[in-house]
């Protein structure tokens, strides 16, 4: 089955500043990963995703990219504001089971 | 209001008791999934199902139980096996069946707590 590691599992940074949080994964045909925001007690909400056709993807102020070869992809926030403090997850789709398999997550915190 | 639900979204359970977590969706998804969450952990397969009458075990499915008898609905049982249920317990759906390769929309969770 898929196996996905996140990193790091916490990251600190000051208003304006960019912010990097990467994984890995294990399936070599998996071919969906969405990343999610989740606020304290609150349901996990899909922030952006990437299919294995492109390797890279931007909304906004958050992009991610992906690497098929190396099988890690890495979300980019930059100019960060208070409010994206959250923990954030990525997932990757487990092509044998047919359901996304998560990363332990990042607990992001944005300085004023 | 379209969306998926969760019901209650707190639980409390005594040693030895089954209790079973809501979820219903009418976004007419076929695929459907729960997953469970610890503090400062992941989120983690329980069960899953990808078509109405059909469910496969999660890496976590010990203790647990579910059913598929409608589209729309997809119950979890935490039964007396389960030594450690409190947690957060998330409920998700997909549209496309066969793959969870769209969007995959969470209820707002139940938080289940043994007392």
């Amino acid at each position: 089955g898929e196996n996905v590691e996140q990193h790091p599992s916490t990251l600190s940074v000051q208003e304006g500043d960019s912010a990097v949080i990467k994984c890995t994964y294990s399936d070599s045909a998996s071919n969906y990963f969405p990343w999610y925001k989740q606020e304290l007690g609150k349901r996990p909400q899909l922030i952006i995703d990437i299919r294995s056709n492109v390797g890279e993807k931007k909304d906004q102020r958050i992009a991610v990219t992906l690497n098929k070869t190396a099988k890690h992809f890495s979300l980019h926030i930059t100019e960060t504001q208070p409010e994206d403090s959250a923990v954030y997850f990525c997932a990757a789709l487990d092509t044998g089971r047919r359901a996304l398999t998560f990363g332990s997550g990042t607990r992001l915190q944005v300085q004023p | 209001d379209g969306g998926i639900t969760q019901s209650p979204k707190y639980l409390f359970r005594k040693e030895g008791q089954n209790v079973t977590l809501s979820c219903e969706q009418n976004l007419n998804h076929d695929a459907m999934y729960w997953y469970r969450q610890d503090p400062g952990q992941g989120l983690r397969l329980i069960y899953y199902s990808q078509i109405v009458n059909d469910f496969q075990k999660g890496d976590i499915a010990e203790g647990y139980s579910v059913s598929r008898e409608k589209k729309e609905s997809f119950p979890l049982t935490v039964t007396s096996a389960q030594k450690n249920p409190t947690a957060f317990y998330l409920c998700a759906s997909s549209p496309q069946i066969g793959t969870m390769n769209t969007e995959a929309f969470f209820g707002q969770g139940t938080r289940l707590t043994v007392v």
